[in-house]
């Protein structure tokens, strides 16, 4: 089992509803990072967070280092967010961060 | 031109040819990574270097070859591969090697072996 779960795996919404993605992980981390992939392939890193509360325009991302659990927000979104949404993190201050399977999210207009 | 650049962006190469992979960073940042990431398989941690050293290998085969000549450019050099090693290979880099640094990530190079 790895051990950083996402879900869903994929989520088709229509243009302009609120998306939510989440993340559960089993280890003990630093940071958790959010990171968006586009079909082309390069990756872009939305949030890096290790505790509360973090928003950028549309995207929120919150966790909860209690419960090992966070979640990234789309409001109002729009069929350019459509992407694969990856949740990685990291344990301590080794190079080893771990990584999501990805949530493919389609927005339709 | 800034970020993190990889060449070439598809490779098509067959099990016996000699290959490289180029990434070249204009961040000014001192650590530099090779990811793997394969069809609906989680990126895979393959190199990392930190400051011109090699501070991890993940136990990759040694048909993967990286190099990092300095701290801007990384390459990974590829023979003798399998079908398997078809992959979208992801460079990054980093400021330093510490728990919560940012990576930031190239446009990637898709590689099929056939």
């Amino acid at each position: 089992k790895n051990e950083v779960e996402q879900s869903p795996q994929n989520l088709t919404a229509q243009e302009g509803e609120f998306i939510t993605i989440n993340c559960s992980y089993s280890v003990g981390i630093s940071a958790l990072h959010w990171l968006q992939q586009h079909p082309g392939g390069g990756i872009v890193s939305l949030f890096m967070l290790s505790s509360g509360k973090k928003k950028h325009g549309r995207l929120i991302a919150t966790i909860n280092i209690q419960e090992k659990h966070s979640s990234l927000h789309i409001t109002a979104s729009h069929p350019r967010d459509s992407a694969v949404y990856i949740c990685a993190v990291r344990s301590g201050n080794n190079n080893d961060m771990r990584f999501g399977a990805g949530t493919r999210l389609t927005v339709k207009p | 031109e800034t970020g993190v650049t990889q060449t070439p962006r598809h490779l098509v190469m067959g099990m016996t040819n000699k290959k490289s992979l180029k990434c070249e960073q204009h961040l000014g940042h001192n650590a530099m990574y090779w990811y793997k990431q394969s069809a609906k398989k989680p990126l895979e941690l393959m190199f990392v270097y930190n400051f011109k050293e090699q501070t991890e290998n993940n136990s990759v085969p040694s048909r993967f070859s990286p190099e990092c000549p300095n701290s801007s450019h990384l390459f990974l050099h590829l023979h003798t591969l399998q079908p398997e090693d078809s992959a979208l290979y992801l460079c990054a880099s980093s400021q330093g090697t510490s728990g919560n640094r940012e990576l930031f990530f190239g446009e990637g190079s898709r590689l099929t072996v056939l």
